[in-house]
């Protein structure tokens, strides 16, 4: 089965300015994550959705984050503005169910604020 | 409480050796333990996970030795090769929301 698709792989931007992140989950799969990878720390939690609905975003930054998953398929995570701290790998990960099935992730999308 | 600390940073290992990872925890509530590896450049992958009602869990040459009284689990990974030069994550979970370790670079050397 082909795994979860991220685009783009990189990304250089100017702090202050905006940029979005896309994600195509694993065929099938009801549940999807967003997770931030600061270099040199593990992933961590920003949203997960259930189908087209958030089952938790309470370490989603709100007042710069925003993500969305329309059709309870595609997802797409968005920062605006950008502060040189979002530097990191914005990993996207599916399950089938949700709960403690196990999680695929994507390769990831590496930001860069200048 | 929602923290997982994993030790060793770092790991050299000869080839052949074994090489062993440790994670604790607080939060007794976790009820799923995951390890993943990841390679530089891509995401993390399952290897391994446990339930708390297991003690142990062997597949092929990875072990998770699970202590719930300690409130600690560590991964061994018996006969190491080159290839699994990578970092590995430790994990826990409740209801599906993982908290990951800060991860430990493994190096093995020919």
């Amino acid at each position: 089965e082909a795994g979860v698709a991220q685009s783009p792989r990189y990304k250089i931007i100017e702090k202050r300015q905006s940029v979005a992140f896309w994600c195509n989950p694993i065929s099938g799969h009801a549940t999807l994550y967003w997770y931030q990878q600061i270099l040199g720390q593990g992933p961590k939690l920003l949203i997960q959705f259930q189908n087209n609905g958030v089952v938790d975003d309470s370490q989603l930054p709100k007042d710069r984050f925003s993500a969305e998953r329309l059709k309870g398929v595609d997802s797409t995570l968005k920062i605006q503005p950008a502060k040189l701290e979002d530097s990191a790998v914005y990993l996207c990960a599916s399950s089938l169910l949700g709960g403690n099935q196990p999680q695929h992730f994507g390769d990831g999308t590496r930001l860069s604020i200048l | 409480q929602q923290q997982v600390k994993q030790s060793p940073q770092s790991l050299i290992v000869q080839k052949g050796g074994i090489s062993i990872i440790n994670c604790a925890y607080e939060n007794t509530a976790f009820d799923y333990f995951p390890w993943y590896q990841q390679f530089p450049g891509k995401g993390p992958a399952l290897l391994i996970a446990i339930r708390p009602d297991v003690s142990e869990k062997k597949e092929g040459r990875f072990t998770i030795s699970f202590n719930k009284s300690a409130k600690q689990f560590s991964l061994h990974i018996m006969d190491s090769q080159p290839g699994d030069s990578a970092t590995y994550f430790c994990a826990a979970s409740v209801g599906g929301k993982l908290i990951f370790g800060q991860g430990t670079e493994l190096s093995v050397k020919p």
